[in-house]
Formats: C-alpha cells, structure tokens, sequence
C-alpha cells in the first residue's frame, strides 16, 4: 500500500524558516519515473503546486517561490524534506506532499498525504 | 505560467441531477488534464488524468472531455457522496497548476 504522510510544526513565526518531512512507504524514490511534489492549498484557497524532485535527483520549483524553496530526499530513511525560508503569515495553509510517475497517469498526482496544517503568526 | 480557469465556480444540484464543470487553460495543453475531488478537510483525490480516462476505483458516473484548451468533468447521476470540490490540473508545463475549483452543493 502506498502512503504519504506530512509532518512538521504547527506554528512558524514570520521570518523563520518552515521544514516539512513528507514519510512515504510502498514506493521507492529510486525506482525510475518516481516523482514527489508538495503543493499547498491556503483556508478556503486553491491548490498551488511548490516543488517536485524526481528519482533521479532533479528538482523543479515554482518561479515565484524559487529563492525561498529547496526539496530534497533522503532514500535511505524514505523521506521528503522542503523547507522555505522567510516565512510569512501569507504562507499560512494546509502542506500537502503528492506522488506522480513519469510514463504513468499522465503525470497526475495519483497518491496525496492527508496535510499538515502551518499557520504563520508571531 | 499557464492559467487554469474553471467554471462556475459553485454549483448547487441536487441528486440525481447532471453537473457539468469547465476547465480552461491559457494556452494549449494538448490532454495534460487532471480531475481531482476534494472534501472538507482532506486531501484532494485523483478522479481522471489524460483529459478523459477513469482512475483505477472511480465510479464510472464520472467522465471527462476535451483537449486543447477547453476541459469538461461530467457527473451523470449526481450522489449523496459527490458534493465536494472540484479542481483541474495541468500536468505537463512547469509550473504545474491548478484551477480555482468548483463547489457541488446543495
């Protein structure tokens, strides 16, 4: 069974920077075509889609959030890890990690964490 | 960056009834579509991919149309468990995004 989960503080003061830890099971992030993103949705927003790195090392991000940005993985302990800089209370919103293939679903996210929630507030 | 326009915004239907929700890119996106359903406090899930095709478990009441620009999700006999939102997502351009989804509601 393939699961995600997000994990990662609750409340960020502005100016401090967030780290997010996606734990995934039932895939490995070194099998060819393997993909993992995080998307945030803010309360009552849409979904906005942040970074994505693949089996292969490469990393994608959003141009607006691309300073403050950086995903990584850790294959041995099967984790994602994003974190972002310079927080602020417009980041408030529900953190969500999501699995993709290559060659697979049409690049689709076929398999979401259930979120984590981060409010920004000092 | 490529806009993904969904209309309407909301909807209220009841069950049994037909719901047809648009989705409108920017610029041509060829099939690169995704449907997805969310309900209140849960991660959004996986209903079309490749503009028309079912994800493995998806009632087949649900259906998608289009290529290009113009994207259809279609409900044929709206039920209890469908009132959510709706989103369209393009899977293909960097950066991957989102329409501001739909509401089914009573």
């Amino acid at each position: 069974q393939v699961t995600l989960k997000e994990s990662g503080p609750a409340l960020v003061k502005p100016t401090q920077t967030l780290t997010l830890t996606c734990s995934y099971s039932g895939f490995s992030l070194t099998t060819t075509g393997m993909r993992a993103s995080w998307i945030r949705q803010p309360p009552g927003k849409a979904l906005e889609w942040l970074a994505r790195i693949d089996w292969d090392h490469d990393t994608f991000y959003t141009a607006s959030l691309r300073t403050r940005l950086t995903i990584s993985k850790d294959t041995s302990k099967n984790q994602v890890v994003l974190t972002m800089t310079n927080m602020d209370p417009v980041d408030t919103a529900t953190y969500y990690c999501a699995r993709s293939r290559d060659g697979y679903n049409a690049g689709a996210f076929d398999i979401w964490g259930p979120g984590t929630v981060v409010t920004v507030s000092s | 960056d490529i806009q993904m326009t969904q209309s309407p915004s909301s909807v209220s239907a009841s069950v049994g009834d037909r719901v047809t929700i648009t989705c409108r890119a920017s610029q041509g996106i060829s099939r690169w579509l995704a449907w997805y359903q969310q309900k209140p406090g849960k991660a959004p899930k996986l209903l079309i991919y490749a503009a028309s095709t079912l994800q493995a478990g998806v009632p087949s009441r649900f259906s998608g149309s289009g290529s290009g620009t113009d994207f259809t999700l279609t409900i044929s006999s709206l039920q209890p468990e469908d009132f959510a939102t709706y989103f369209c997502q393009q899977t293909n351009y960097f950066p991957l995004t989102f329409g501001g989804g739909t509401n089914v509601g009573i």
